[in-house]
């Protein structure tokens, strides 16, 4: 079975800040891919990043970078110095690539002004 | 380009009631998806399918069935509504790509539905 962990249900950050979403994840699979979401106030999804068990590497985008380890079976997702625009709820998501996705709890991190 | 599109935006029920929410999708994604979102709980599998004439049951099907006789269409029936069918429907969709599937899946605006 597999299993999404994001242990932090909410951060309060103040603008220009950095925070650090944890996500730990179980799975049986070698092959499995993990996700990041992003649902602003206005209710959608936004899809952020999308990276396969096989592929280690960091990632930096813009504002944003995740730090894959598969060691202790974390997929951690930074927001360098965070606007107010960032606040949100943040889902950390793990498929086997099968198409079904298994979410976390979801993170709602707000960055006050 | 639509995308994904889920009919009612907002529904109100009252216990006992039946309802369709609809999700509809132009892109041509074999793969189509219901999930709930709960407070606290994130998002939980309902119904899925890989294609026309084939759907499967998630984490959470009791109470809901699914049909899927078009590509593009993937309707939930409520049979009976209770209270615990309070919550924020997803209709979400995924391109099938033998070889390289990544599962990343293309979301619906919700469908919110409270039931009294």
């Amino acid at each position: 079975a597999q299993k999404v962990t994001q242990a932090q249900t909410e951060i309060s950050v103040v603008e220009k800040e950095d925070v650090t979403l944890d996500c730990v994840y179980e799975t049986r699979d070698t092959t499995y891919y993990l996700f990041w979401y992003k649902q602003p106030p206005s209710g959608e999804l936004v899809f952020l990043i999308r990276r396969n068990s096989f592929d280690e590497q960091n990632e930096i985008s813009g504002r944003y970078s995740w730090n894959f380890q598969k060691s202790t079976s974390s997929f951690n997702f930074t927001i360098t110095a965070s606007q107010v625009v960032d606040s949100a709820v943040y889902f950390c998501a793990l498929s086997d690539g099968a198409y079904k996705l298994s979410f976390g709890a979801g993170t709602t991190v707000t960055v006050r002004a | 380009n639509a995308g994904v599109t889920q009919t009612p935006k907002f529904q109100v029920l009252k216990t006992g009631q039946s309802m369709t929410l609809q999700c509809a999708q132009d892109m041509n994604h074999e793969y189509m998806s219901w999930y709930r979102q709960d407070p606290g709980m994130g998002l939980r599998l309902i119904h899925y399918s890989v294609g026309a004439g084939i759907t499967d049951q998630g984490e959470v099907p009791n109470g809901y069935n699914v049909s899927r006789s078009t590509t593009e269409d993937f309707p939930l029936r409520l049979l009976s509504a209770a209270p615990s069918q309070t919550s924020v429907y997803f209709c979400a969709s995924s391109p099938l790509r033998s070889g390289d599937n990544t599962g990343e899946l293309f979301f619906g605006e919700g469908s919110r539905l409270t039931v009294l």
